[in-house]
């Protein structure tokens, strides 16, 4: 089992929609989570932490389900500039590299 | 954001050369990191280290080395290029704790003839 797992998606949305992503994570010792964000050819650039008590930052709200092992990020009122791939990302077990997800494709449509 | 640089963007070479791709960061972090990636596909550690005079093998077994001799330098050499290296390798790094976030720079897109 991968340590952490998302749906590939692709999601394709109209502008303005609300979408979420899900991801699950195998190690219940994690203690870092957090969503990035990787356009095409680019690097991955942090978009949130992701607290046990949730948070929000403008649009996107991000919310930690520690019993369940899953993360989830919401986008509300989407913009053509959402369009990326979003990556889940948790500590691994060493505790000093981080896991990344394969990623969620996500496309915002006019 | 992130002060950390990756040089060369862009390299086109021939096989069987030495290559070194540099990454350097100017916030004092301690931990260090090369990523793998091909176009569409997932991040792939190659190598990370703690701090200086540490290196360690990540989860992608890789015919590259890596070298820490100083806090701020982590570069990545390939002893004798070959086409199968052709990918893009992303530099990253992170402050003291177990709860940093990685910031990665620009990458190295590297392509072997």
């Amino acid at each position: 089992r991968k340590e952490v797992e998302q749906d590939p998606g692709p999601f394709n949305v109209p502008e303005g929609a609300t979408v979420a992503f899900n991801c699950t994570y195998s190690n219940s010792a994690s203690q870092s989570f957090f969503w990035y964000r990787q356009d095409c050819r680019k690097e991955p650039k942090l978009l949130m932490s992701v607290y046990s008590s949730g948070n929000e930052d403008g649009r996107f709200t991000a919310q930690l389900n520690r019993a369940s092992q899953y993360i989830s990020l919401l986008i509300r009122d989407s913009k053509l500039s959402d369009s990326a791939t979003y990556l889940c990302v948790v500590n691994s077990n060493s505790g000093y590299a981080l896991n990344f997800g394969k990623g969620t494709s996500l496309l915002v449509t006019p | 954001e992130a002060d950390i640089y990756q040089t060369p963007r862009y390299l086109v070479i021939g096989t069987g050369k030495k290559i070194t791709l540099e990454c350097s960061q100017t916030m004092g972090h301690d931990k260090m990191y090369w990523y793998q990636q091909d176009p569409g596909m997932e991040l792939h550690l190659i190598h990370y280290s703690y701090g200086v005079n540490s290196t360690e093998k990540g989860d992608l077994s890789s015919e590259s080395t890596v070298s820490r001799i100083r806090t701020e330098h982590f570069p990545l050499t390939l002893e004798s290029a070959r086409p199968s290296h052709t990918s893009q390798y992303l530099c990253a790094s992170s402050g003291q704790g177990g709860n940093q976030p990685q910031h990665f720079g620009d990458g190295t897109r590297l392509s072997i003839l």
